[in-house]
């Protein structure tokens, strides 16, 4: 099964309005951490925000938020305020506590955004 | 300012050659990895480094080795580069636990003909 689920392969937004961009992922774990990457058409993945699974608070970090519903296991990311910057491809990804070691990241397959002037 | 090179940022490599990718990281952390980036599979781990000589296979490791002779430094070898093996690769590296993200160097495209 996939641990990390990206519905949305591309979506639209016009500039200056917000945008959701939906991840839904899947653990056993207790403890997790989730993560949200923006990858601009240079190729470099910038980290945006983080969200722990004790976190009460949802994240956020600017313009971006982190929409964190546990029960339904989902940790959409809210941009506000669309520029035509934001235009990237975004990535969802989620690291397990239980695993030892690198704690490495599990990816989704990514969401384009594309802003609309 | 964290600081993750990738020797390439584009390569083009016969069938079956042995291939390098190199990556060097400035900010002292144990962890690094390398990804396979292809377009609607998202980010596919191959292998990763919690520590020097040390590594773990990820989901892809098939064709794929790595080293890490020194901390700063995790390098992929394609042992007999395959077409299927053309992809864009990314290095990252992170210290350990749970809330810490994962720095990323610019990627290297390679391209097996």
């Amino acid at each position: 099964a996939q641990k990390i689920t990206q519905t949305q392969p591309g979506m639209f937004v016009q500039e200056k309005e917000a945008v959701t961009l939906d991840c839904t992922y899947d653990t056993s774990d207790q403890s997790y951490g989730l993560f949200w990457y923006k990858q601009p058409s240079s190729g470099e993945m910038i980290f945006l925000i983080y969200q722990g699974s004790y976190d009460e608070q949802n994240a956020t970090e600017g313009r971006y938020s982190l929409n964190f519903q546990k029960a339904r296991k989902s940790a959409n990311l809210v941009i506000s305020a669309s520029q035509l910057g934001d235009s990237a491809m975004y990535f969802c990804a989620m690291r397990e506590g239980s695993r030892t070691g690198a704690n490495n990241l599990f990816f989704g397959t990514g969401t384009r955004l594309t802003v609309i002037p | 300012d964290v600081k993750v090179t990738q020797s390439s940022r584009y390569l083009v490599k016969r069938t079956g050659e042995k291939v390098f990718l190199e990556c060097v990281q400035d900010m002292d952390h144990e962890n690094m990895f390398w990804y396979r980036q292809d377009p609607g599979l998202g980010l596919r781990l191959i292998y990763f480094s919690y520590d020097v000589k040390m590594k773990e296979k990820g989901d892809i490791p098939e064709g794929y080795s790595v080293s890490r002779e020194k901390k700063e430094r995790f390098s992929l070898i394609l042992e007999s580069a395959s077409t299927n093996q053309t992809s864009m690769y990314l290095c990252a590296s992170s210290f350990p636990g749970l809330v810490y993200e994962q720095y990323f160097g610019p990627g290297t495209r390679l391209t097996v003909t």
